[in-house]
């Protein structure tokens, strides 16, 4: 089955610098990629993903790319505010079966 | 619209104990999913439903049933709870058309 991984565990960078999150899965079958923001004791939410048709997506200040030869897809989140502090998770599924498969998730901290 | 509703938001068993956690939705989702969030880890797939009447088993099933008589309603069954058994629960719904997970709030269970 898939197979998620996702680095690093923790990332710390200065308000206004950019963040990457990477993420590496194994089933290449798996078509659909998105990146869910979690805030501490809150739900899930999408935040972007992507297709397997597409090599990129952008949506104002982040962005993801993928690479389907390399199983490997990756957040980009450019001039990082106090409010992009929290956990993020990568996942990965094939997109006629919805079963999304996780990264055991990112904390973001952003340092003022 | 409620959207993704849960009951309860936290819930403490002993062993050996059943109860069943409720998750409803009034968007006519076809597409229901239950998750659990582990501290440290991404969310891993319990059961999902793709209809009324249809239920199959996700990565970690053991311990858990499920059943869907209704579009709205997907209710997660614990037998005889364990103490592997505390974490927090998400309850989420995917529209037709699309791959977004829609996520309930979560049960905060904890086993003793």
């Amino acid at each position: 089955g898939e197979n998620v991984e996702q680095h690093p565990s923790t990332l710390s960078v200065q308000e206004g610098d950019s963040a990457v999150i990477k993420c590496t899965y194994s089933d290449s079958a798996s078509n659909y990629f998105p990146w869910y923001k979690q805030e501490l004791g809150k739900r899930p939410q999408l935040i972007i993903d992507i297709r397997s048709n597409v090599g990129e997506k952008k949506d104002q200040r982040i962005a993801v790319t993928l690479n389907k030869t390399a199983k490997h897809f990756s957040l980009h989140i450019t001039e990082t505010q106090p409010e992009d502090s929290a956990v993020y998770f990568c996942a990965a599924s094939r997109a006629s079966n919805y079963q999304l498969i996780w990264g055991a998730g990112t904390k973001l901290i952003i340092k003022p | 619209n409620a959207g993704v509703t849960q009951t309860p938001k936290f819930q403490v068993l002993k062993t050996g104990q059943s109860m069943t956690l409720q998750c409803a939705q009034d968007m006519n989702h076809e597409y229901m999913s239950w998750y659990r969030q582990d501290p440290g880890m991404g969310l891993r797939l319990i059961h999902y439903s793709v209809g009324a009447g249809i239920t199959d088993q996700g990565e970690v099933p053991n311990g858990y049933n499920v059943s869907r008589s209704t579009t709205e309603d997907f209710p997660l069954r614990l037998l005889s709870a364990a103490p592997s058994q505390t974490s927090v629960y998400f309850c989420a719904s995917v529209p037709a058309g699309s791959y977004e997970q829609y996520f309930g709030p979560g049960t905060r269970l904890t086993v003793t």
